[in-house]
């Protein structure tokens, strides 16, 4: 079974750009989760998807958005990048909603703000 | 507001001896955890859980005990290997959804 894929790896943008991040989850799996996790700090929950709706967003400014396509795999789109959104960006699936599931994680992109 | 606390950045370990990682929380309406392992360039690994109604969960040579009352978790690793070195994460959901993290342990098993 496939692990959450993420692309790219690696990306790097000048201030003010756009960025776009990608995750396919696992195969049956419905929810997706985006964390940043800035340098030197623990994971901070961004967006949560789950059957094409936005269900939850952390404490993050609009320019941070996202969707989910109806095969489930989902977008971040981070608008008017600024320095302190170099990150890595972790996007996370599991099951089903309302029940307790572990969340699995892809690798990563690595968005670097020069 | 950090919910999730672990106060020890980093813990080394003699191969063979058990490693204790401890994880604090301030929110009592959590009521699932998890443990992750993370090595370098690659993404949390899921490593246990735990839901509230349970006080201890066990996998091989990993176990997780939670005491509800003192908000407090703890993965205990018995026998450390040296393969066990990572950084681990432990994390709490009021919903089996939205997670809350810490921001994590430096594990170091020296062999």
């Amino acid at each position: 079974e496939a692990g959450v894929t993420q692309s790219p790896t690696h990306l790097i943008k000048t201030r003010g750009q756009q960025a776009t991040l990608r995750c396919s989850p696992i195969s049956g799996h419905t929810s997706v989760y985006w964390y940043q996790q800035a340098l030197g700090l623990g994971l901070q929950f961004l967006l949560w998807y789950d059957e094409g709706e936005e269900r939850n967003r952390g404490n993050f400014p609009p320019r941070f958005s996202g969707r989910q396509f109806p095969n489930y795999s989902s977008e971040l789109n981070v608008n008017a990048l600024e320095l302190e959104d170099s990150a890595l960006y972790l996007c996370a699936s599991s099951r089903e909603t309302n029940s307790n599931q572990p969340q699995h994680f892809g690798d990563g992109t690595r968005l670097s703000i020069l | 507001d950090q919910q999730v606390k672990q106060n020890s950045p980093s813990l080394s370990v003699q191969e063979g001896r058990i490693s204790i990682l401890n994880c604090d929380y301030t929110n009592s309406m959590f009521d699932y955890f998890l443990w992750y392992k993370k090595y370098p360039a690659e993404g949390p690994t899921f490593l246990i859980s735990i839901s509230s109604i349970k006080d201890k969960n066990e996998d091989g040579r990993f176990t997780v005990f939670l005491n509800k009352s003192a908000k407090h978790l703890s993965l205990h690793i018995v026998p450390s290997q040296p393969g066990d070195s990572a950084v681990y994460f432990c994390a709490a959901s009021p919903t089996g959804n939205q997670f809350y993290f810490g921001t994590g342990t430096s594990l170091t098993v020296i062999p």
